[in-house]
């Protein structure tokens, strides 16, 4: 079992639709847990991070944790077409910037 | 201007040719990385470095070296580059927290 596991997509909804975007892991020692967005051609860019369990709103975006499960989720409400691109979650040990283990990214689609 | 840059954006290479990546960067980070990235392989680290004095091979480093220059400057080279070495390098800084810092990338394609 890989340590991140992250659907590649394509995941395609039409705009002003809720998104749903999920990521599974298997080492309880993550503590951090990052949504980037990677748009085509650009590098990826963080979108937001969130510490141990719970939610983080910004905006359109809301983060969620679950750590009993090891199951983080990205929603996007009220998406646009700018939205679309790759989304990539990370995580890291606690304290260990540096371990930062991505998973493989999901395709976005919004649909006008 | 862009803090990350990468050069060169694209190449194309032939297999067994030495081929080196470089990066600067303006944001005064110390810490830099190298990461490939592949269709359905996500992102995997190559190299990274905490400053001018330290290197630390990733998850995988074979077939690739490094080298910081100076603080704004870590290059990637391929000694003798092989067709599975096409994929998209991008190099990354931070400051040492969770957020780092990527370049625009460069798409190598080793024929």
């Amino acid at each position: 079992q890989k340590e991140v596991e992250q659907d590649p997509g394509p995941l395609s909804v039409p705009e002003g639709a809720i998104v749903s975007l999920n990521c599974t892991y298997s080492n309880s020692a993550f503590q951090y847990f990052m949504w980037y967005r990677q748009y085509s051609r650009k590098g990826p860019e963080l979108l937001m991070y969130t510490y141990s369990s719970g939610n983080k709103e910004d905006g359109r975006f809301t983060a969620q944790v679950d750590k009993s499960s090891k199951y983080i989720s990205l929603f996007i409400r009220d998406s646009q077409p700018s939205d679309s691109a790759t989304y990539l979650c990370a995580m890291s040990p606690a304290g260990l910037g540096d371990k930062i283990i991505f998973g493989k990214g999901t395709r976005l689609h919004i649909l006008p | 201007d862009a803090d990350v840059t990468q050069t060169p954006r694209n190449r194309i290479t032939k297999t067994g040719k030495r081929i080196m990546l470089e990066c600067s960067q303006t944001k005064g980070h110390d810490r830099m990385y190298w990461y490939r990235q592949d269709p359905g392989l996500g992102l995997r680290l190559i190299y990274y470095s905490f400053d001018v004095k330290d290197i630390n091979k990733g998850e995988i480093s074979d077939g690739y070296s490094v080298s910081r220059q100076a603080q704004a400057k870590f290059s990637l080279s391929l000694e003798s580059a092989i067709p599975n070495q096409t994929a998209l390098y991008f190099c990354a800084t931070s400051t040492g927290g969770n957020e780092q810092f990527f370049g625009p990338g460069t798409r190598l394609t080793v024929l």
